[in-house]
Order: structure tokens, then sequence, then C-alpha cells
């Protein structure tokens, strides 16, 4: 069945570490996107990227970086300069980027920084 | 500026009552409307989508939602909640592309509580 992996389920890091969260997906969508989310604030949208080799920023973008070096893949890597990276982060992908394109989730990971 | 409202944070119904889900949106042209639902410590997951047509739309687990554009709402609706339905819904806006906030803008949603 296609759809999105995202591992690993839980990830725990010390503060200071870069850690990365792996989004792989075997839908074939051209745009993937990653989104953070807390408890009472919905999801706020990380990064996005619409073809590989290319991506913006969202609303958070401070303290992330992503790469997309190919289709199926969207790394996100959370930097020791996010001052806050506890969080349960989202990975997904459409279609398109066309406002009708339904996004399609992976089941997430949740990141603990102690 | 475009945007969703979920007004009701936490909604708990019995089992087996009639559930309604409030959206409201601001959009300048015609909306693309969702309705997505998360388990705890899940991804989301595409109950229904409003496109253009029919005002009612049905979706998958017995959901439905009614757009009405002169209440700018798309409010969620199921008419006997099963336990299985406590989760945590959010209602989406689909946007202009290159915004940053992605081609859908997302309420902060309404987590659901069944009573058995």
């Amino acid at each position: 069945d296609g759809g999105i992996t995202q591992s690993p389920k839980y990830l725990f890091r010390k503060e200071g570490q870069n850690v990365t969260l792996s989004c792989e997906q075997n839908l074939n969508h051209d745009a993937m996107y990653w989104y953070r989310q807390d408890p009472g604030q919905g999801l706020r949208l990380i990064y996005y990227s619409q073809i590989v080799n290319d991506f913006q920023k969202g609303d958070i973008a401070e303290g992330y970086s992503v790469s997309r070096e190919k289709k199926e893949s969207f790394p996100l890597t959370v930097t020791s300069a996010q001052k806050n990276p506890t969080a349960f982060y989202l990975c997904a992908s459409s279609i398109g980027t066309a406002r009708n394109s339904p996004l399609h989730f992976g089941n997430g990971t949740r990141l603990t920084v102690t | 500026a475009q945007s969703v409202t979920q007004p009701d944070i936490h909604i708990t119904v019995s089992e087996g009552a009639s559930l309604e889900l409030r959206c409201n949106y601001s959009y300048g042209a015609t909306p693309y409307l969702f309705w997505y639902v998360q388990s705890p410590g899940q991804g989301l997951q595409l109950l229904l989508k409003y496109f253009s047509g029919d005002t009612l739309v049905q979706g998958i687990k017995g959901f439905e939602a009614e757009f009405k554009r002169s209440q700018s709402s798309f409010n969620l609706r199921k008419p006997s909640v099963h336990w299985s339905d406590a989760a945590e819904y959010f209602c989406a806006v689909g946007a202009r592309y290159g915004g940053s906030q992605g081609n859908l803008i997302f309420g902060k949603g309404t987590k659901l509580s069944v009573k058995p």
C-alpha cells in the first residue's frame, strides 16, 4: 500500500544536539510538508517542497532545515538553534500544491529534548 | 486574511448521540474545505472535502458536512456517535500557493470525547 513513513516513532535527544527526522513517501506525490504540532496550537507549517531541490519556509522555519534530493524523501533536521524542539512532528504529501490538493499524513515522530 | 476558526476546543457527547463540530472560515474566493481526524499519537486522516456542487458532502466513517456560504461555515455532523469517534478533528481551507502556511490552512482543532 502507498503511504508516508516517518521514523522513528519516538526520538530522544540531549539539548544542543542536532537531530534528523525521516520522511519517505511512495505515493509519487510532488509536494511534501513538515508540520509541528503542540497541544492546543493546531498544526504549524515548518517547511514545504513542491519539487526536488526546491523548498520554501513555512511560518516557523527558524531552527529547522530540510533537503529534497529525491522525490520520495524529505528529511527534517532540528538544529540546536531551535529553542523549544520538544513536539510532535508530522510529515505530509500532496499531488500538487494547488489549494484543492488534500494532504496525506504520516503517523508522526514525537521528539523529546532534555 | 485567510483563516479557519473552530470555536469549540473540547466537546463531550454520549455514545449514540448526534454530533456537530463547528468550523468557520475566512477566504475571499470560492473555498476548498476539508475535515481531518486525528487519533491520539497518530497522523491526520481525511474525512471529507468540499470543492463545489452539492453543499452537503458525505465522508468516511458516517460523517457529513454542510457548506453554508452565507455563514462562512462548514460544520461536521454525525447522527450517532460511536466510542471509536473519540479523537481530535481539524477543519482546513485551501489557500493560495506560495504562502507561509502552505496550501492548506488548519483550524486549531476540536477534541471529541465520548461518554459510554
